[in-house]
């Protein structure tokens, strides 16, 4: 089965600055999917940026971008230019990309709180 | 396009109790399924359904029943509500590039 860890239960970063936030995983597959999901207090999910393994460049969607080290299985979110409105829970999560046999869910690492200091 | 909805928002059950709860999207999206979510825990994958009459179970598949008739919508039943299944559940369904869209989520309270 795919574990997914986030070592940092709780970041804090001063508005305007950049932060990275770590995600390891642990697979023996070589097509699956990576994500990271914003979970602000309203506790709406939001899918803020997506990987595909296959893919070597690394992902970004304006002030996010991750690095993506596919040998090393880590896949690191930087936030750039940080704003207020980015304060949340961020979930890091897995995806196969087999279909099946219990395979077709998001596994999720458990969160890291992140704090804007203004 | 309204996307996933859930209702109810909030739920309090007695343990023994029944429930509920409902899921639709309106994205026409094959793929649908349902997490909780505990403190500290992440989101854990309940149960799943690849199309209408397919279902299958996740990681944390006791005490919750799923059915699927119609593409749109993928209820969660609670058969016997214990103390150990408070949380919050949320409904996803996904989308061809594998995303996920997630509802807001039901808070549940089982006393």
């Amino acid at each position: 089965a795919q574990t997914v860890t986030q070592s940092q239960p709780e970041m804090s970063v001063q508005e305007a600055e950049t932060v990275t936030l770590s995600c390891t995983y642990d697979t023996s597959e070589s097509d699956y999917y990576l994500f990271w999901y914003k979970q602000p207090p309203s506790r709406q999910m939001i899918l803020v940026i997506r990987q595909e393994a296959y893919k070597q460049q690394n992902a970004t969607e304006n002030r996010f971008s991750v690095n993506f080290q596919k040998a090393a299985k880590s896949f690191s979110l930087k936030i750039s230019d940080s704003q207020l409105g980015d304060a949340a829970m961020y979930f890091c999560a897995y995806r196969s990309g087999y279909r099946g046999g219990g395979a077709d869910g998001l596994t999720f690492g458990k969160g890291t709180h992140l704090i804007i200091q203004p | 396009n309204a996307g996933v909805t859930q209702t109810p928002k909030f739920q309090v059950l007695k343990t023994g109790q029944s429930m509920t709860l409902q899921c639709a999207q309106d994205m026409n999206h094959e793929y649908m399924s349902w997490y909780r979510q505990d403190p500290g825990m992440g989101l854990r994958l309940i149960h799943y359904s690849v199309g209408a009459g397919i279902t299958d179970q996740g990681e944390v598949p006791n005490g919750y029943n799923v059915s699927r008739s119609t593409t749109e919508d993928f209820p969660l039943r609670l058969l016997s509500a214990a103390p150990s299944q408070t949380s919050v559940y949320f409904c996803a369904s996904m989308g061809r590039a594998y995303e996920q869209y997630f509802g807001p989520g039901t808070r549940l309270t089982v006393t």
